[in-house]
């Protein structure tokens, strides 16, 4: 199995700002994903965070507003800017494809952001 | 588009046995998925299913029916720490994406 560990754990920030979530697997894994969660609700994908190139970005989500980097197999970073207070949410990195089981998707305990 | 559709919540009680259904509309179906979240926890991977039939891991099992765009988790011997939020998730091309979800509450 993959462990994700991302940070912060939570944050309180002001409209207009940015942040930058990072996320770090500890093992190789082939395909990393950003998910946003808001609290009782599901999962939805925000981008395929791909290694050395531009993530791919689904429907609704922007590079501007989500810029993703992704240097290596094992760690990811997802930056919220110009925040507003509907960016709040739980923001969740996801990795797949370790050698156990490539249909075993593994999460990060997720980034609590709220924005003032 | 993609949809998968769940019902919100379910009720039961210890040692009953409960399924949770999941319909789905979607392109590029590779497989369909199961995931497990308690509250403020990360999403934890159940079962998967790529062909039709039933996958039976310990207590829970997950069914698929491919050609009725329809799956199920099956929940048996209930337990209060089962008491969760349940996913279903579609593998498609490079991506999993989730259903819905159900709220299980397993009570006394």
């Amino acid at each position: 199995s993959a462990v994700i560990s991302q940070k912060p754990s939570r944050d309180i920030c002001q409209r207009g700002t940015s942040l930058t979530i990072q996320c770090q697997v500890d093992s190789q894994v082939t395909m990393m994903f950003w998910y946003r969660q808001q609290p009782g609700q599901s999962l939805t994908l925000i981008a395929t965070a791909n290694q050395g190139s531009e993530a791919t970005y689904e429907s609704g989500f922007v590079i501007d507003k989500f810029p993703i980097s992704r240097p290596n197999l094992t760690f990811s970073t997802l930056t919220v800017s110009n925040m507003s207070p509907e960016d709040s949410s739980i923001y969740l990195c996801s990795a797949r494809g370790t050698s156990a089981r490539t249909d075993t998707q593994y999460f990060g305990p997720g980034t609590r952001l709220t924005v003032l | 588009g993609q949809s998968l559709e769940q019902p919100s919540e379910v009720t039961a009680v210890e040692g009953a046995i409960v399924q949770i259904n999941c319909t789905y509309q979607t392109s590029g179906f590779y497989g369909l998925s199961w995931y497990q979240q308690h509250d403020g926890g990360a999403p934890t991977f159940l079962s998967y299913n790529a062909l039709d039939g039933l996958e039976e891991t310990g207590r829970f099992s997950s069914f698929l029916s491919r050609s009725d765009s329809y799956g199920y988790l099956l929940l048996q011997e209930l337990q209060m720490k089962d008491s969760a939020s349940y996913f279903c998730a579609v593998t498609g091309f490079q991506k999993l994406v989730f259903g819905t979800g159900t709220r299980l509450l397993v009570s006394p």
